[in-house]
């Protein structure tokens, strides 16, 4: 089993729609979590850490819920710009662990 | 913010050669970095961690003989492939951490193809 699993993907989504992106993961020591957005060919770029308590950034929400060991990502009012791959990550012994990621295609 | 530069952006080399690639923390002083690979539509994989002033640890299944990693300084790791092979072919990235446990930045990536 992977560290960290992601929706395999890709999402086809109407602009304006809402996204929703789930992630888990298997080692219970994970110490914080994240979500990155990668571009096509470019490095991963942090878009928010994620709370137990749930966090909010604009348009992006994360929760964390650490009995299910589960992480998610929603996107409201979704731009073409958001089009990119998004992310799992989770800390463990001071290193990020990646999920393989899940594509986002935001259509016009 | 932090910034992390990572050179070469773009290397072709031939089969057999080693190419070396390095990563400075440019604002900060990285006391750990960390190397990834990332194959075509594959998740970024974790390779090493670079500690400032001492051995790298490998994760599982990566070579230490052919991916050299030197971390000299609080500034500077590099990363050296040997004896590329095509298989080696893939984007190689670094991160480094500083004080702030949360604070991991990333280098932009080097595309290493090998002919």
């Amino acid at each position: 089993r992977k560290e960290v699993e992601q929706d395999p993907g890709p999402f086809n989504v109407p602009e304006g729609a809402t996204v929703a992106f789930n992630c888990t993961y298997s080692n219970s020591a994970s110490q914080s979590f994240f979500w990155y957005r990668q571009d096509c060919r470019k490095e991963p770029k942090l878009l928010m850490s994620v709370y137990s308590s749930g966090n909010e950034d604009g348009r992006f929400t994360a929760q964390l819920n650490r009995a299910s060991q589960y992480i998610s990502l929603l996107i409201r009012d979704s731009k073409l710009s958001d089009s990119a791959t998004y992310l799992c990550a989770v800390n463990r012994d001071d290193k990020i662990i990646f999920g393989k990621g899940t594509r986002l295609h935001i259509l016009p | 913010g932090a910034v992390v530069s990572q050179h070469p952006s773009r290397v072709i080399c031939k089969s057999g050669t080693s190419v070396k690639i390095e990563c400075r923390s440019l604002d900060f002083q990285a006391t750990t970095m960390f190397w990834y690979r990332q194959f075509p539509k594959k998740s970024l994989m974790l390779m090493a961690t670079s500690n400032e002033g001492s051995k790298a640890t490998y994760e599982q299944g990566v070579e230490k003989d052919k991916f050299l990693i030197n971390h000299a300084s609080l500034t500077l790791s590099t990363l050296t492939v040997t004896s590329a092979h095509p298989e080696d072919s893939s984007f190689y990235i670094c991160s480094a951490s500083g004080t702030d446990r949360y604070g991991y930045t990333f280098g932009s990536g080097t595309r290493l193809t090998v002919v």
